[in-house]
């Protein structure tokens, strides 16, 4: 069974901190991976997505240790905006949905 | 740009009532997915279309739950009879093209349908 595995939180950051939270995956020939982001009694919305190389966007990094099977997402200097809860999304090499697990998200909460 | 829509975005039922949920995807797309959200379990995929035709119903809980999508641009998802164990969130999604396939199109999530069933 496919798994996909993150620290529901929450993580208390105060503002301006730098916060990073990672997620772990079962198998091993998952192809593709994606952070998405879902505010409080919203949808989930797309992120970024994460390449094997790493990636930056603004103040958002997503990186791949495929060695560990996992994926983090670092967040510097966070706004108060920024509290949301980050689901990690990974792809398998089966293709169809059903190759899309969605992890249960991790509760990140900005504090002024 | 009109997102996903879905309606109702609220539903309060009680138990044993029928319940349908409805979806319009972005136009050109031509998957759709449902989902549904608990606390406990997460986002879960419940069935998806390619081009109106169901392509896996497997995450569909049981019997009770059905999907169809008669167009491109109208789906439906109904729970006959409901129960209280029904309650959760519900997401329609679309993409243009398999988000699981490159170059793994994003999802793009409606807003939701809250189901209570009491």
């Amino acid at each position: 069974r496919k798994e996909v595995e993150q620290d529901p939180g929450p993580f208390n950051v105060p503002e301006g901190a730098t916060v990073a939270f990672n997620c772990t995956y079962s198998n091993s020939a998952s192809q593709s991976f994606f952070w998405y982001r879902q505010d409080c009694r919203k949808e989930p919305k797309l992120l970024m997505s994460v390449y094997s190389s790493g990636n930056e966007d603004g103040r958002f990094t997503a990186q791949l240790n495929r060695a560990s099977q996992y994926i983090s997402l670092l967040i510097r200097d966070s706004k108060l905006s920024d509290s949301a809860t980050y689901l990690c999304v990974v792809v398998d090499s089966g293709g169809g949905a059903d190759g899309l697990t969605f992890g249960k998200g991790t509760h990140l909460i900005i504090q002024p | 740009d009109a997102g996903v829509i879905q309606s109702p975005r609220h539903e309060v039922t009680e138990m044993g009532q029928e319940v349908t949920l409805r979806c319009k995807p972005i136009s050109g797309h031509d998957y759709l997915f449902w989902y549904r959200q608990t606390m406990m379990r997460g986002l879960e995929l419940l069935i998806y279309f390619n081009n109106n035709v169901p392509i896996d119903d497997s995450g569909m809980p049981e019997d009770r739950f059905s999907a169809k999508m008669p167009n491109a641009s109208f789906s439906t998802l109904k729970i006959q009879p409901s129960e209280p164990r029904d309650s959760a969130v519900y997401f329609c999604a679309s993409s243009l093209g398999s988000p699981s396939r490159a170059p793994r199109e994003p999802l793009h999530f409606g807003n939701g349908t809250r189901l209570t069933v009491t």
